[in-house]
């Protein structure tokens, strides 16, 4: 496609719940980055995905949180048992390779909110 | 660790004015980079400025950075009503395949 598209644009899940979140990079993009946003916030950096070396992991806040990227494409990001703290907007981006050197380009994120 | 600082955390001017951003940050980078986000979505990129560099224009944005303070600054001239968004700086000093992003700038231009 023409952009970054995620899945879905918005979710209300129950705390506790498993939620699933879809990021569809650009394609040719062989980097794809997981951000997200909280509240007033900055964005936080969660994975990091590029071609088939073993993503960067660092910023996945819990061991509730995982992701994976399919085939070098899609990627989907997993939250187990969520919390309420778990809400925001949940950010994707893709870039053309390997370091931000020519700017990412974002999805337009998925909002999850947890009650 | 939070890389880029922006500064004012708002700012509110009328059409026409100018309005200048700025952002500070705190280990060494080979480029700094900004970005815009409408009603807390997506973010678009605008402009990217290499360490060796000092100025870049694009359009009505003119960016400098100053390695030596590290420090950046975007300027938006003439700034109209739909320039009203977030603007962060993004650097890529803690990894050099990751950009840190500051908690941005809020700009309100009133018509």
């Amino acid at each position: 496609g023409a952009g970054v598209s995620q899945s879905p644009s918005n979710k209300v899940t129950e705390k506790g719940k498993d939620v699933e979140l879809r990021c569809d990079p650009i394609s040719g993009h062989t980097a794809l980055y997981w951000y997200r946003q909280s509240l007033g916030q900055g964005l936080e950096f969660l994975i990091y995905f590029q071609g088939n070396s073993a993503p960067d992991k660092s910023g996945l806040p819990s061991d509730r949180f995982s992701a994976e990227r399919t085939g070098g494409s899609v990627s989907t990001l997993t939250i187990q048992r969520t919390q309420q703290e778990d809400s925001a907007v949940y950010l994707c981006a893709s870039s053309l390779d390997r370091g931000p050197r020519n700017g990412y380009t974002f999805g337009s994120g998925t909002r999850l909110t947890v009650v | 660790s939070q890389q880029g600082e922006e500064d004012p955390q708002a700012l509110s001017i009328q059409e026409g004015e100018n309005a200048t951003m700025n952002c500070s940050y705190k280990t060494s980078i080979n480029n700094l980079q900004w970005y815009r986000q409408n009603s807390g979505r997506g973010l678009v990129h605008l402009i990217l400025i290499r360490s060796n560099e000092r100025e870049k224009h694009s359009g009505r944005l003119r960016v400098t950075l100053d390695t030596s303070k590290k420090s950046s600054s975007l300027l938006i001239t003439a700034s109209r009503a739909a320039d009203t968004a977030s603007y962060f700086c993004a650097t890529d000093g803690d990894s050099n395949y990751k950009l840190t992003f500051g908690k941005g700038t809020l700009l309100t231009v009133n018509p």
